[in-house]
């Protein structure tokens, strides 16, 4: 299957701070979607871009679809406690979609 | 609207038993995907279908996974024999079939540890 690097693989950050993580890949994606897991719990999707180059926000978090095709970012400012949890990014092709290895994100309050 | 409904939550069962995952998908939802998630990893794809015929199954252990979705709704996921290695959450998703803006929508889970 496809390969999606994401990085950091984990980060341990102040209440308040702003946070970065991204996804790269080899392949050419038509979709790229951001989603969040609490313990216990499935994924739940955060953002969805459709379009290179495409910057789209959601409350405090804000992702970008790359001009490439083959990366994304995801942003969260001024970060909060409940913002703990494990982000992954999926790339679509067709209608098949692919996981990122996931950011564990920690918030110190 | 509802969102994709998985049972059961959580299974325990020793190896070389067998046991079966349930999943509803979100309604009008053609196409339903089983995934795979092992402790620290991301979703891996076991299985999708697009109504009730099977897309890709190329992931999914066959000698002992088998996943059917006869009426093209809901869709069981079976495990014979388990194996200790096939402890993970079980995911199911699903999502429309649009070729310009799809997403795919998550189910909350099942747990299954294999002692």
């Amino acid at each position: 299957g496809q390969q999606l690097n994401q990085s950091p693989q984990s980060m341990f950050i102040q209440e308040g701070e702003d946070v970065s993580m991204n996804c790269t890949s080899s392949s050419i994606f038509n979709t790229w979607l951001w989603y969040k897991q609490e313990p216990g719990e499935g994924p739940v999707l955060l953002i969805a871009l459709y379009k290179a180059g495409e910057l789209t926000s959601n409350g405090r978090l804000t992702a970008q679809f790359g001009i490439t095709r083959k990366d994304s970012f995801l942003n969260i400012s001024a970060s909060i406690p409940s913002d703990v949890g494990i982000y992954f990014c999926a790339g679509r092709t067709g209608n098949q979609f692919y996981f990122g290895t996931g950011t564990s994100l920690t918030v110190i309050p | 609207e509802a969102g994709v409904a998985q049972s059961p939550r959580y299974k325990i069962i020793e190896k070389r038993q067998s046991v079966a995952f349930w999943c509803n998908p979100i309604s009008g939802h053609a196409t339903l995907y089983w995934y795979q998630q092992i402790l620290g990893q991301g979703p891996k794809l076991l299985i999708q279908f697009q109504n009730n015929g099977v897309v890709d199954d190329s992931q999914l252990p066959k000698d002992r996974f088998s996943a059917e979705r006869l009426k093209g709704v809901d869709s069981t996921l079976k495990i014979q024999p388990a194996k200790l290695e096939d402890s993970a959450v079980y995911l199911c998703a699903s999502s429309l079939f649009d070729t310009l803006n799809t997403e795919a929508f998550f189910g909350q889970g099942t747990r299954l540890t294999v002692v």
